[in-house]
């Protein structure tokens, strides 16, 4: 059974850079039938697409954040990755790994999430 | 702001039905592309409870369902109960985005 688990430090700093891991076990992130990526949510507010990762490489990204963010892959660990750079409390949210189908009629699967605060 | 828009709250006794809308536009849900809707209870992550528009996950209960038309979609809870005390969101696709996108959450309350 798929699961996803995110990991990285729970507090940043303002102005620093913010860095998660999706740990994927039960499956393949090399496989052409899935995306990878991020969603955010700030305390006590909705739901956030960052952005995703396809097997090729190719990423996608929220327009909004686009400027500081950046997802990459590590095939070998069955990982991939989420920065965010020049961060505020703003940033503040628990963070979300997913698992999007490239068939868009399935859902999104979901890890359990990583509450980052940004902080001094 | 959302891209979906959704009521912030409705309410209901239990037995009710009630509905939650969610509204898109001419690139996502308008454009054809599906609608899922997840139930977030406090402190866990969103769970799947109706997706494709209308089908039910095996386990979900068949007091939720779905429905779709033109730009928009809605949740029906019929039978209310009040473990379904909890945020719904809708998703679609947006294809000027290539991502995914959100309604910004409806708290159900059981009255």
């Amino acid at each position: 059974q798929l699961q996803l688990q995110e990991s990285g430090p729970g507090l940043v700093e303002p102005s620093e850079t913010l860095s998660l891991t999706c740990t994927v076990s039960g499956g393949s992130i090399t496989t052409h039938t899935f995306y990878w990526g991020w969603i955010r949510q700030p305390p006590g507010k909705g739901l956030e697409w960052l952005g995703y990762i396809y097997y090729n490489g190719n990423t996608y990204y929220n327009p909004s954040l686009k400027s500081r963010v950046t997802i990459s892959a590590d095939t070998s660990q069955s990982q991939f990755s989420l920065k965010l750079t020049s961060v505020t409390a703003a940033d503040t949210a628990v963070y979300y790994c997913a698992r999007r189908p490239y068939d868009i009629r399935m859902p999104l699967t979901w890890g359990q999430g990583s509450l980052v605060t940004v902080s001094s | 702001q959302s891209v979906l828009t959704q009521p912030p709250s409705v309410s209901g006794a239990p037995g009710q039905r009630v509905t939650i809308s969610c509204t898109g536009s001419s690139s996502d849900i308008g454009a054809g592309y599906h609608v899922h809707w997840y139930q977030q209870l406090p402190g866990t992550a969103p769970k799947v409870i109706i997706y494709a528009n209308s089908i039910r996950p095996s386990g979900v209960p068949d007091r939720f369902s779905g429905s779709k038309s033109g730009t928009s979609a809605s949740l029906a809870i019929t039978g209310l109960q009040v473990e379904d005390e909890a945020d719904y969101y809708c998703q679609s696709h947006d294809n000027s985005l290539s991502g995914s996108v959100f309604g910004g959450g409806t708290k159900v309350t059981v009255l």
